[in-house]
């Protein structure tokens, strides 16, 4: 089974909708991220989570929030997803003091 | 705040030959982590590779491996004896080191490697 887990994989939804996109780890790891694809743009960091009780804001958060339900799981929200949003969205863990990061499968979302 | 820098977009290589991916940096920090991360067609981001800053001595993974040039805030990748299965995007990222638990990554833009067979 894998180690980082995300769904859904694969997600279309219209504008104006509110979507939730989860993540799991079994790897026991204390951060959590979550980063957008973008052609061009390369990976991009929307909100990272060092704890459960640690949630910071990454470089393109705005539209975005997050929540960190436990260790093992962080979920990511669109408030009301707009165009723009469409993207490959990752999730990645690190351990503490470790700047490997390891990836989920993505989730590819197309907002209409 | 740290910058990666790719500017090969896409680069090609005849399978069995040896091609190199070039990556530069900036950073403030005195201690960082450096990486390169493969996404093959599956969209999976793998890790092929790390290095730490504060070593000489440049890493090597299998067919894989880098060359650090600290002064110069490079740190390119060469893969040796291409396989159509090394196709892929490549992304550099570096790490700093300035607070321990702030562990974050910064990523360039990724170059897209294609075998010719």
């Amino acid at each position: 089974d894998a180690d980082v887990t995300q769904t859904p994989r694969n997600r279309i939804t219209k504008t104006g909708k509110r979507i939730m996109l989860e993540c799991s780890q079994t790897k026991g790891h204390d951060r959590m991220y979550w980063y957008r694809q973008d052609p061009g743009l390369g990976l991009r960091l929307i909100y990272y989570s060092f704890d459960v009780k640690d949630i910071n804001k990454g470089e393109i958060s705005d539209g975005y929030s997050v929540s960190r339900q436990a260790q093992a799981k962080f979920s990511l929200s669109l408030e009301s997803a707009i165009p723009n949003q469409t993207a490959l969205y990752f999730c990645a863990t690190s351990d503490t003091g470790v700047y490997e990061q390891y990836f989920g499968p993505g989730t590819r979302l197309t907002v209409t | 705040a740290q910058t990666v820098t790719q500017s090969q977009p896409e680069m090609s290589v005849q399978e069995a030959e040896t091609v190199t991916l070039s990556c530069t940096y900036d950073t403030s920090e005195s201690d960082y982590y450096l990486f390169w991360y493969k996404q093959p067609p599956s969209r999976q981001m793998i890790l092929v590779i790390r290095q730490e800053a504060y070593k000489q001595q440049n890493a090597t993974e299998n067919r894989f491996s880098v060359n650090f040039q600290k002064a110069a805030k490079s740190f390119s990748l060469k893969i040796s004896d291409s396989q159509l299965g090394d196709a892929a995007m490549y992304f550099c990222a570096s790490g700093g080191r300035s607070n321990f638990g702030n562990e974050k990554l910064t990523f360039g833009t990724g170059t897209r490697l294609t075998i010719i067979p």
